[in-house]
């Protein structure tokens, strides 16, 4: 089974600046068709998960443009360009190569 | 747009079975090509996928829970269930079921989620 991994597990951001987030796959996530199968995910408090990101670096419906991801392989990176108060979350990576998929442990976001 | 809810018992007794529905509305479960998962979440850990069945039949789990769960679609009520036998204390969680259908279950895993359930095992 591929296993992820993801840090750092807690970040205290400033609103206006920009935030990293880090995944990592012990597989790689390159299919054949060139796309790697990784999504992004985020549980704002009290809410669901949300679909942020699908094949590394395509931005779902309705997901502001301060969202981007980028990576290749086994590492990957979720940029938010400019942090606003209502992107307090937890952040998940989750791999699609195959069954069973499996989620990151999750980047804690929070406001300095 | 299709919208997921969960329902079923809050609190199941140690060995016994957990029983929970997810009901669609806004879409069909056996129309166009769609998949239809469960996902937990206990306390303060990582979410977990616990499998899917796809509109075409195609059933698949997480091999670590695979012995003790089923997932079923039931087109006439427009729904699909999850049960998981023989539970202990580590199966307390929120379970979510979650759904893609059409041209984004070609990219991704899902983009529509139920609000969730909170499931406790206890006697």
């Amino acid at each position: 089974d591929i296993e992820m991994t993801q840090s750092p597990l807690s970040l205290p951001v400033t609103p206006g600046e920009p935030a990293s987030l880090s995944c990592r796959s012990s597989q790689s996530l390159l299919n054949r068709n060139g796309n790697n199968n990784l999504d992004w995910y985020v549980q704002r408090p009290g809410q669901s998960p949300q679909l942020l990101i699908y094949l590394a670096s395509n931005r779902a419906s309705g997901v502001p443009d301060r969202f981007s991801g980028t990576g290749s392989g086994t590492d990957f990176t979720l940029k938010i360009s400019r942090v606003e108060a209502e992107d307090v979350g937890v952040y998940y990576c989750m791999h699609t190569r195959h069954t069973p998929f499996a989620f990151g442990p999750g980047t804690k976001v929070d406001i300095k | 747009q299709v919208q997921l809810q969960e329902s079923g018992p809050g609190l199941v007794t140690p060995s016994q079975t957990l029983s929970l529905t997810c009901t669609v509305s806004g879409g069909s479960v056996s129309g166009g090509r769609c998949f239809w998962h469960w996902i937990r979440q206990p306390a303060g850990k990582r979410l977990e996928w616990i499998g899917r069945a796809y509109t075409g039949g195609t059933i698949e789990y997480n091999p670590s829970l695979k012995s003790r769960v089923a997932i079923s679609v039931d087109t006439s009520k427009n729904q699909f269930s999850l049960i998981l036998s023989s539970v202990t204390a580590a199966d307390t969680a929120m379970y979510y079921c979650a759904s893609v259908c059409g041209e984004m279950s070609y990219v991704a895993a899902f983009d529509v989620w139920g609000h969730g359930t909170m499931v406790t095992v206890s006697s």
